[in-house]
């Protein structure tokens, strides 16, 4: 049972918008960075967003994120098939002490 | 280039023992904190341990507190994971990664394979 909670699956079409939900508490989201990653099979995972909101040189404007008290939300914009993998969203959590990951969310390009 | 490479991992017996290493390439490797992050068959990302750039301050999740151990070796560019009293449980592909929560971890390796089984 991850500590932040992530839809399983989402599914939408090529060039069409999707977000994705990452629920937690005031011990992780709602006083921490969030950041979210894209995970590929048989790949390393790869770092989208930072700092909430934050790109890294590389990543495309298609990939968005925001966080809104213990929330935080991946938006991907103008879906292309190469977008599936599984998205994972992370924070730290002050009162484990400890870093936690969502459950992950399976993204598919129909 | 910036890069890290995981190695140390096979199959070992449930109490057992290895020790995974992580080398780093390409950056000023004692600026960094670096994370262990796990994934088991058929499961997703799990936050496993971090030790900061000086290799003062070290973190661990719950579920190995007390029988892994984190530690670095910046003149060898290197973090290690001791992995002790290994339970199946502990079967996954283990990734080292660079970077605070806050930043995100923006550099991971490949992975090394763990696997426990007798």
């Amino acid at each position: 049972q991850s500590v932040l909670t992530q839809p399983p699956s989402v599914s939408a079409a090529p060039g069409q918008k999707v977000t994705i939900s990452c629920s937690g508490s005031s011990s992780n989201i709602k006083n921490n960075y969030v950041s979210w990653y894209q995970h590929l099979p048989e790949t390393a995972p790869k770092l989208l967003i930072s700092e909430n909101n934050k790109r890294p040189s590389g990543i495309p404007d298609r990939f968005s994120g925001s966080k809104s008290g213990t929330s935080a939300t991946l938006g991907i914009t103008g879906l292309q098939t190469g977008d599936e993998a599984v998205y994972y969203c992370a924070t730290w959590d002050s009162s484990l002490s400890a870093g936690v990951f969502g459950g992950g969310t399976k993204l598919t390009v129909l | 280039e910036v890069q890290l490479v995981e190695s140390g991992g096979g199959l070992v017996q449930p109490g057992g023992s290895l020790r995974l290493s992580c080398a780093a390439s390409g950056f000023t490797f004692s600026y960094y904190w670096i994370n262990w992050v796990r994934q088991a068959p058929g499961k997703g990302l799990v936050w496993v341990s971090r030790i900061s750039g000086d290799g003062s301050s070290t973190n661990y999740a719950d579920s190995v507190k007390g029988r892994f151990t984190i530690s670095r070796d910046n003149t060898k560019n290197t973090v290690y994971l001791q992995a002790n009293s290994l339970r199946a449980e502990d079967t996954a592909v283990y990734y080292c990664a660079r970077g605070m929560f806050r930043d995100g971890m923006d550099v991971w390796g490949q992975g090394t394979t763990v696997s426990v089984s007798s």
